[in-house]
């Protein structure tokens, strides 16, 4: 079974600072990988969805990159602002099978002014 | 701009209520599903459904039904309400393999049962 992990599990840093997200899988059969962010009480927003046959995304700030074969994405935020604080979970979907979606248990970023 | 909607936001029930949760997207997405969060447990899948009226068990199903009578709708369903299922109700729809995949999530309904 696929499971993902993102550690730490918190992280605070001062503003303007770039920092990095980090999410480990254990199966390298994925057909994608998607980056979300949560803000308490909400739902999740999907920032970037990297396919297995790409190395990065980028948007705006945000930078995401994924090498299969060692099961490792990163998240890159740079120049981090206070609006940046919530709640960020990565998500791996499988090749096969109809239940084929792992998530992580998020990384809670806080972003000090 | 592409869009999931959860009916309720925020819902109080007494225990042993039947309680109905709606989800519709508008994206024309085959698969949708159901996951609940709670603080330390993460998100953890209820149902899911592929096609309009099948419907797949996820890890958790207990004390849960669904219907998808519809492509864009479907419904969470608890038949009789317990406290332990107060939660976070997150609904989230994707498209097929080999379409792109990305999952959209709802805004999520907070119930509490009493």
């Amino acid at each position: 079974k696929q499971e993902v992990t993102q550690i730490p599990a918190a992280l605070s840093v001062p503003e303007g600072e770039n920092l990095v997200l980090n999410c480990s899988f254990t199966d390298s059969a994925i057909y994608n990988l998607q980056w979300f962010r949560q803000d308490p009480g909400k739902g999740l927003t999907s920032l970037l969805l990297i396919q297995s046959s790409q190395r990065e995304q980028t948007s705006g700030r945000l930078n995401a990159s994924l090498d299969k074969s060692s099961g490792r994405s990163t998240l890159y935020i740079a120049a981090s602002q206070p609006g940046d604080s919530a709640t960020y979970l990565c998500a791996v979907r499988r090749e096969t099978g109809a239940n084929n979606l792992f998530f992580g248990t998020g990384t809670r970023l806080t972003v000090i002014p | 701009d592409v869009k999931v909607t959860q009916s309720s936001r925020y819902l109080v029930k007494r225990t042993g209520e039947k309680v109905f949760l709606e989800c519709v997207q508008d994206m024309d997405h085959e698969n949708m599903f159901w996951y609940r969060q709670d603080p330390g447990l993460g998100l953890r899948l209820i149902y899911f459904s592929y096609d309009v009226k099948m419907k797949e068990k996820g890890d958790i199903p207990e004390g849960y039904s669904v219907s998808r009578e519809k492509k864009e709708r479907f419904s969470l369903i608890l038949e009789s309400a317990s406290t332990n299922q107060t939660s976070m109700y997150l609904c989230a729809s994707n498209g097929q393999i080999p379409n792109t995949g990305e999952l959209f999530f709802g805004e999520g309904s907070r119930l509490t049962v009493l």
